[in-house]
């Protein structure tokens, strides 16, 4: 069993370029997360989905769209990449006991 | 009120000794509680769920008290390797958004030899 996984693991983008992260797992969880982390922020959650075709807005969605068009995958993307977006992004997956189990990260700067 | 609250730290401590971190939360409705950790560079993993009753595995004993609005982790006998950042973890509690978990900014924990 792979877990939680997130590709890519770094990226470097410039100012107004798009891109997708994806994450993906085999646990058969319903919820599934999408977070950035900057240094003295902790974690904030982006968006995240309670079942396959369902998304929800978090702390902070505006610049990032989602899609859970099958229950294993959730995508986030960046339509037109900002400076502020340079962060850690990381994806997360729950069961109804909503414990999270995170994959390793995706470290995106954006110059 | 901070919807999640935690100790700033960091908490420096020598190995052996006994170590509290206390969490306060805001929404009365929550009903899910969680400490994670989190090295360095690497992604938080859940430690222990925190239950009404209190639990314990092995050196690590978490308590709620929902009168208060808070959380506690006690780490007995700490070793090196528990040196990371303690994540208090609290859901919103009501409706649709019983999904969606509010980390605390966390507390960073360094064990000295």
């Amino acid at each position: 069993n792979a877990g939680v996984t997130q590709t890519p693991k770094f990226r470097v983008l410039k100012t107004g370029q798009s891109m997708t992260l994806l994450c993906a797992q085999d646990m058969n969880h319903e919820y599934m997360y999408w977070y950035r982390q900057d240094p003295g922020m902790g974690l904030r959650l982006i968006h995240y989905s309670v079942g396959e075709g369902t998304t929800a807005k978090g702390e902070v969605p505006d610049g990032y769209n989602v899609s859970r068009l099958k229950k294993q995958n959730f995508l986030l993307g960046l339509e037109s990449a900002a400076p502020s977006q340079t962060s850690v992004y990381f994806c997360a997956t729950a069961d109804s006991t909503y414990e999270q189990y995170f994959g390793p990260g995706t470290r995106l700067t954006v110059t | 009120r901070k919807e999640v609250e935690q100790d700033p730290g960091p908490f420096n401590v020598p190995e052996g000794a006994t170590v509290a971190f206390n969490c306060t939360y805001s929404n009365s409705a929550s009903q899910s509680f969680f400490w994670y950790r989190q090295d360095c560079r690497k992604e938080p993993k859940l430690l222990m769920s925190v239950y009404s009753s209190g639990n314990e595995d092995g050196r690590f004993t978490a308590q709620l008290n929902r009168a208060s609005q808070y959380i506690s982790l006690l780490i007995r006998d700490s070793k090196l390797s528990d040196s990371a950042t303690y994540l208090c973890v609290v859901n919103k509690g009501y409706g649709g958004s019983q999904g969606n978990l509010i980390f605390g900014k966390g507390t960073k924990l360094s064990v000295k030899p």
